[in-house]
């Protein structure tokens, strides 16, 4: 079954500059989130899309921006990177459907490994 | 501020024992809460509870919600060096697609 897809999986910064995060959601999936998990941390939301609206803000800084097109895949824009940026960034997907919590089940993707030097 | 606290945070156990993973919780306007499994990459979604006392299983996996005393336990009967990883708990709560609130996991070990 096609899971979600992001790219890069590895990428690598300097401090100042910039980076773009993408996200392919499970196909018919119209939710998206944004999670960063740091070494030894547990994953913590920054952001959320569903059906191209942002649904729900996290502890996303105020450097990153994200969006979501139509075609439901996502961007996790990160400008002035800093060093406590470097992470793991997931992305995952949900379905909505007619109950509230079946945006609930989210799906993870493989990450994106950010390091920032 | 929503909180998910897990417990232990951290077990080493031999191949074939039982394990209980805990997770208890202290959020506004719950909605589910979720079990995952994180090895070295993305977690792997187990099990989603909504409803207490209905007990949620899958193979050698099990789980369970108690709404009233606000926790979950995660069951592994007959562990394997496979089921080595880190369990996440995470509670969703609020309205529509509100980000997951995980605790910091449970590592477990499965020793030979």
């Amino acid at each position: 079954a096609a899971g979600v897809i992001q790219s890069p999986r590895h990428l690598i910064k300097e401090k100042r500059e910039t980076a773009t995060l993408k996200c392919y959601p499970i196909p018919r999936h119209d939710t998206v989130y944004w999670y960063q998990q740091g070494p030894g941390q547990d994953p913590q939301f920054l952001i959320s899309f569903y059906e191209k609206m942002q649904s729900d803000k996290g502890s996303i800084p105020d450097r990153f921006s994200a969006q979501q097109f139509s075609d439901y895949h996502s961007e996790l824009n990160m400008s002035s990177l800093e060093l406590g940026d470097s992470a793991l960034y997931f992305c995952a997907s949900a379905l909505a459907g007619l109950l509230v919590a079946s945006t609930d089940t989210q799906y993870f993707g493989p990450g994106t490994r950010l390091t920032v030097l | 501020e929503d909180k998910v606290v897990q417990s232990p945070l951290s077990l080493v156990v031999h191949e074939g024992d039982t394990v209980t993973l805990n997770c208890s919780y202290e959020v506004t306007n719950f909605r589910s809460l979720l079990w995952y499994k994180q090895e070295k990459k993305a977690p792997t979604f187990l099990f989603m509870l909504t409803s207490s006392g209905i007990e949620k299983k899958s193979g050698r996996l099990s789980s369970i919600l108690d709404k009233k005393e606000l926790f979950s336990i995660l069951n592994i009967t007959a562990t394997q060096t496979g089921d080595s990883a880190i369990y996440l708990c995470a509670v969703a709560s609020g309205g529509g697609a509100d980000g997951l609130t995980f605790g910091k996991g449970t590592h477990l070990i499965i020793q030979p």
